[in-house]
């Protein structure tokens, strides 16, 4: 059951705010995010367990509802590095494996 | 610390022929893992192992087998290579306490 990401894609200018949502139909234990750049292996961003927390990485941030079994990813004040696709993977139990989203494709324009 | 290692970084096959892939990590992690990624398209696990002499079945399974013989060192094998089995090849590694994977940067397959 292969989470859903949205949006598929986002354009950017430099500056400018992004959100990026993932959900699953099933309840999660925890949410991963990933940002891949073209060529080379995902890096893992940040992890969310249940509790809701809301964690940050430089000025990324992601919530975690459980409830609603949904994950956000927010990136503020984009920069030309944060282009890449980012994958969400949502885990459904302690140390089970987990299947990533499809990917959201952000780009950042100057 | 090398973190997650993958051997070799670039393969080209032909239909029929076998091979193996080698994953290593130094992190003394437990968990590992095998995906797939096509062109233009996310990650698809393809086995995994949560400990030394495991290994499990993910998403897309077929045509592959694993070993983890060692802690440290998880290989995926493919007996009868398939055009359809074209793809990067990725590993990662995770401990058993809730943390990110490490990747490993990669192997580049083409089955002609």
């Amino acid at each position: 059951q292969q989470p859903v990401q949205s949006p598929q894609a986002v354009i950017l200018r430099e500056g400018e705010d992004a959100v990026i949502n993932c959900s699953s139909s099933k309840a999660l234990y925890s949410v991963h995010w990933y940002r891949q750049k073209h060529g080379e292996a995902p890096v893992f961003l940040m992890i969310l367990l249940k509790g809701g927390e809301q964690k940050g990485h430089e000025k990324i941030s992601a919530s975690f509802n459980e409830k609603k079994q949904q994950s956000s990813l927010y990136l503020t004040a984009s920069q030309l590095s944060y282009s890449g696709t980012y994958f969400c993977g949502p885990t459904l139990n302690y140390g089970q494996n987990f299947v990533f989203g499809p990917g959201t494709r952000l780009s950042v324009l100057p | 610390n090398a973190g997650v290692t993958q051997t070799p970084k670039f393969r080209v096959l032909k239909t029929g022929q076998s091979m193996t892939l080698l994953c290593a990590q130094d992190m003394n992690h437990e968990y590992m893992y095998w995906y797939r990624q096509d062109p233009g398209m996310g990650l698809r696990l393809i086995h995994y192992s949560v400990g030394e002499g495991t290994t499990a079945k993910g998403e897309v399974p077929d045509g592959y087998n694993v070993s983890r013989l060692k802690k440290q060192n998880f290989l995926l094998g493919l007996e009868s290579a398939a055009p359809s089995q074209t793809s990067v090849y990725f590993c990662a590694s995770s401990p058993w306490t809730p943390t990110g994977w490490s990747f490993g940067p990669g192997t580049r397959l083409t089955v002609l």
